[in-house]
């Protein structure tokens, strides 16, 4: 079993629609959670990081559940600038802290 | 502010051959990353440095890889000899935090395509 699973899509919605993603993570001793964002042939870009508690940047909403160990990431109000690759990141400290990257979740966001 | 500069943007060589790509991190950032990214997968790191001292190198394959951050401030990645399965993206991130937190700030990427 991978340590970041993510589904990896592709999401085709249509704009102005909202759309969700989920993240797993196998080790209960993760610490920090992240988005990023990832344009094609780009370098992946920090999104949001992820509270326990949740939280929101404008249409997008972020949360976690840590009794069933994954992430969420919604995006209200699709746009087609947020067509893109979503990757989790999971940080834990094994002796040192490491970040794992999920392998992404493609979204096309349509007219 | 300036980003994470990485070179060359693009490399070909034929397998066997050396192959070095330099990262210049954000100004300030202690902890420098290697990541290498292959077609359709996540980031996976290689090394990462807390100023010049690589603190967790576990998953570079050091028979054929190196790095070195000298002065604790630009970095090199060198693969010697490359072979075709090497082919990818070579990320270097910097973080202004120490210790690997995931808060990263990504360079536009190294693309190696070893023929």
């Amino acid at each position: 079993r991978k340590e970041v699973e993510q589904d990896p899509g592709p999401f085709n919605v249509p704009e102005g629609a909202t759309v969700a993603f989920n993240c797993t993570y196998s080790n209960s001793a993760s610490q920090s959670f992240f988005w990023y964002r990832q344009d094609c042939r780009k370098e992946p870009k920090l999104l949001m990081s992820v509270y326990s508690s949740g939280n929101e940047d404008g249409r997008f909403t972020a949360q976690l559940n840590r009794a069933s160990q994954y992430i969420s990431l919604l995006i209200r109000d699709s746009k087609l600038s947020d067509s893109a690759t979503y990757l989790c990141a999971v940080s834990l400290n094994t002796g040192g802290f490491k970040t794992i990257f999920g392998a992404g979740t493609r979204l096309f966001v349509k007219a | 502010e300036a980003g994470v500069v990485q070179s060359p943007r693009y490399k070909i060589i034929e397998k066997k051959q050396p192959v070095a790509f330099w990262c210049n991190p954000i100004s300030g950032h202690n902890t420098l990353y290697w990541y290498r990214q292959n077609l359709g997968q996540g980031p996976e790191l290689l090394i990462r440095y807390e100023n010049e001292e690589a603190v967790d190198d576990s998953q570079l394959p050091k028979d054929r890889f190196s790095a070195e951050r000298l002065k604790g401030v630009d970095s090199t990645l060198k693969i010697q000899p490359a072979e075709l399965g090497d082919s990818a993206v070579y990320l270097c991130a910097s973080s202004p935090r120490q210790g690997d937190t995931g808060e990263l700030f990504f360079g536009e990427g190294s693309r190696l395509t070893v023929l």
